[in-house]
């Protein structure tokens, strides 16, 4: 079945030690997007990428960062991890940008010890 | 809006009952609906969506109404089974979110058997 893909789905990190969590999808859609999301709270957009052009949020901490190589591949870089970046990762895609129904991954869970 | 609430609503129903999931949407420009049910652990899965053109939308055993006049979403799950006990997010899609989908805080339902 063609889905959103998240690896690993649960990651382990000590606080500042840079991490990458990684997202493949098989629908080929044109957007790609990263959200955080904390305990019993909405998922948060960090930023997304419409083919390569990438697109941050204005609130998205320097510390995310991202990279897309293709267009089934997209990382999520965080480069010192501080206890607040403990969350749910979640990886979504979409046809177009406008937003229209977008698909997510299950997840990686980051604990930053 | 982004949601900040630490403690979500829960909305407890009797197994085969029918339930009815609220959410107030900000943007009254706004031009799209989804809802998404997220299971613990996992990512949220796509319920039903729904354009401003429209007042209210059929899928299987799913309804979702949409009062504009009042800026009022909901969605109404027919005999609501355990397997339906999750969180339920709203999200709203408008030119002044940047044509991105926005997070409603989410609904705790929990299904008595």
């Amino acid at each position: 079945d063609a889905m959103v893909i998240q690896n690993p789905r649960y990651q382990v990190t000590q606080f500042g030690k840079p991490v990458t969590l990684s997202c493949s999808q098989t629908l080929n859609h044109n957007v790609m997007y990263w959200y955080q999301q904390k305990s019993s709270q909405a998922p948060k957009l960090l930023f997304h990428y419409y083919d390569k052009d990438f697109n941050n949020e204005a609130d998205t901490p320097d510390n995310f960062q991202s990279r897309r190589p293709n267009t089934s591949f997209c990382f999520l870089d965080i480069r010192s991890p501080g206890l607040g970046d403990a969350a749910m990762y979640l990886c979504a895609t979409s046809r177009d940008p406008q937003g229209h129904e977008q698909y997510f991954g299950p997840g990686t869970r980051l604990t930053v010890t | 809006g982004e949601s900040v609430g630490l403690h979500l609503p829960t909305l407890s129903v009797q197994e085969g009952d029918n339930s009815i999931i609220n959410c107030a949407y900000s943007n009254s420009a706004s031009d799209y609906f989804i809802w998404y049910k997220q299971e613990s652990g996992k990512g949220p899965q796509f319920i039903i969506d729904i354009r401003s053109n429209m007042d209210k939308r059929q899928g299987q055993r799913v309804t979702v109404l949409l009062n504009k006049t009042v800026k009022h979403l909901s969605l109404q799950i027919a005999a609501t089974q355990p397997g339906d006990s999750a969180v339920y997010f709203c999200a709203e899609r408008g030119m002044e979110y940047g044509n991105k989908l926005v997070f409603g805080a989410g609904t705790i339902l929990r299904v008595k058997s």
